[in-house]
């Protein structure tokens, strides 16, 4: 198993504030992807992210891949009680099939 | 609409009590794979499966079986539950031609064993 860090672990900000949560290994991935889950359901799929030092907007979230490909990056501006959730990054290392999932960033954002 | 199924979404068990949680696709995915969800311990992967006939161990195998008959079903197996296997449980499907594993993920099922 790759070890995959997330940090921070939690986040609780108020509406309008910016925030950047991190993903971080040891080890070069061939992918890494990004989920956000509410309360109850199942993780959803945000962004993969595929070439070292891409960048990826939606709307006001901005996702960077780093340019080694070891670290990546989410960065969301004018945050809104709509962004509360767990924050997921998955990574796929070399040519394998099993995706490894950091512990995730469990966001608050207050009104 | 595009969607992966869990059955059930909610179980209390007891102990040593054989039980299947159901997986079903509707994308025609290739690839399908089993999580369990625990507060502090993340998603970590039971099994998945690349084709019909073909499965391999995840990270935390010990206890559960799958089986995967059919492309677009992949049922969890708890022989015989233990408390230890009270958790959240989801299935996921994805694509494999591109090599990125995108997962869609069912609504979970929350399963609690006495």
């Amino acid at each position: 198993t790759q070890l995959l860090e997330q940090s921070p672990q939690f986040l609780s900000i108020q509406e309008g504030e910016n925030l950047t949560v991190y993903c971080n290994s040891s080890s070069v991935f061939s992918s890494l992807q990004w989920y956000r889950q509410e309360p109850g359901e199942g993780p959803v799929l945000l962004v993969t992210v595929v070439t070292g030092g891409e960048v990826k907007k939606l709307k006001r979230l901005t996702f960077q891949f780093g340019d080694a490909r070891k670290d990546s990056s989410l960065h969301i501006t004018a945050a809104q009680p709509g962004d509360t959730g767990l924050y997921l990054c998955a990574g796929v290392w070399g040519s394998g099939y099993a995706l490894n999932f950091g512990k995730g960033t469990s966001l608050l954002v207050t009104p | 609409e595009a969607q992966v199924t869990q059955n059930p979404r909610y179980l209390i068990t007891v102990t040593g009590k054989k039980l299947t949680v159901t997986c079903s696709q509707n994308m025609n995915h290739e690839y399908m794979s089993w999580y369990r969800q625990d507060p502090g311990l993340g998603l970590r992967q039971i099994y998945y499966s690349m084709n019909v006939e073909v499965t391999d161990k995840g990270d935390v195998p010990e206890g559960y079986k799958v089986s995967r008959k059919e492309k677009r079903n992949f049922p969890l197996i708890l022989e015989s539950p233990s408390p230890n296997q009270t958790s959240l449980y989801f299935c996921a499907s994805s694509q494999t031609d591109r090599g990125l594993y995108e997962q869609y993920f069912g609504p979970g099922t929350r399963l609690t064993v006495t």
